[in-house]
């Protein structure tokens, strides 16, 4: 039962343009969601996260929408950057004790080119 | 500031061998996790540490033990290895959602190929 699913296995935008990755939910206790962005033999890194009671939040080029009612998010890019080239994982979680567990999507490939 | 130190950062095993993965952190978080990635499958939670003294099964729990030995140190221990257990596995530690989100911070991982 996959609770958070990223549907595009993979996306490549040029340099310059908006990178849009898209994350859909199921469980409507999910309070907090947030991305992780993964270089190749690193760990991932803490990128952007919203709460649940908000729709939009923003940090430099990084913005992330939240859709509760169609239970669907999305991190934008803009411009992108060809260090911005990794795998982007979207993750949720619930508040409190062994609901604070992040449980993440499968993972958006995203690929900036030149 | 080293964050959170995984070792060995590669292992290759035969079925049916043991091992240990090690991990500490040095952020003074009270909770602490494990996850393994596989490709196509994201990140699924194997087992986490709420804080010291405590430990829960996550997702995937089958196969592994872990040990919160103090705060900075959780460790997940394959008792009898499988093929299937091939895996990244990584370490994260997290200081609890005081106003927010649970921000977890990674190790770099183990990669652990078992034959």
């Amino acid at each position: 039962d996959q609770q958070v699913k990223q549907n595009s296995p993979s996306l490549s935008v040029q340099e310059g343009r908006i990178s849009i990755l898209n994350c859909d939910y199921t469980n409507s206790m999910f309070d907090y969601f947030l991305w992780y962005k993964k270089y190749p033999a690193e760990g991932p890194t803490f990128l952007i996260s919203i709460s649940s009671i908000k729709d939009k939040n923003e940090d430099g080029r990084f913005t992330v929408f939240l859709n509760k009612s169609a239970k669907h998010l999305s991190l934008h890019i803009v411009p992108s950057q060809p260090g911005d080239s990794a795998v982007y994982f979207c993750a949720a979680s619930g508040v409190g004790g062994t609901a604070s567990k992040l449980t993440f999507g499968t993972g958006t490939r995203l690929q900036v080119t030149l | 500031n080293a964050g959170v130190t995984q070792t060995p950062k590669f292992q290759v095993l035969k079925t049916g061998q043991s091992m240990t993965l090690q991990c500490a952190q040095d952020m003074n978080h009270n909770s602490m996790y494990w996850y393994r990635q596989d490709p196509g499958m994201g990140l699924r939670l194997i087992y986490y540490s709420a804080s010291e003294g405590t430990t829960d099964k996550g997702e995937v729990p089958n196969g592994y033990n872990v040990s919160r030995l103090n705060k900075r140190e959780f460790s997940l221990r394959l008792e009898s290895a499988a093929p299937s257990q091939t895996s990244v596995y990584f370490c994260a530690s997290s200081g609890g959602q005081p106003s927010g989100a649970n921000v977890l911070t990674f190790g770099a991982g183990s990669r652990l190929t078992v034959l």
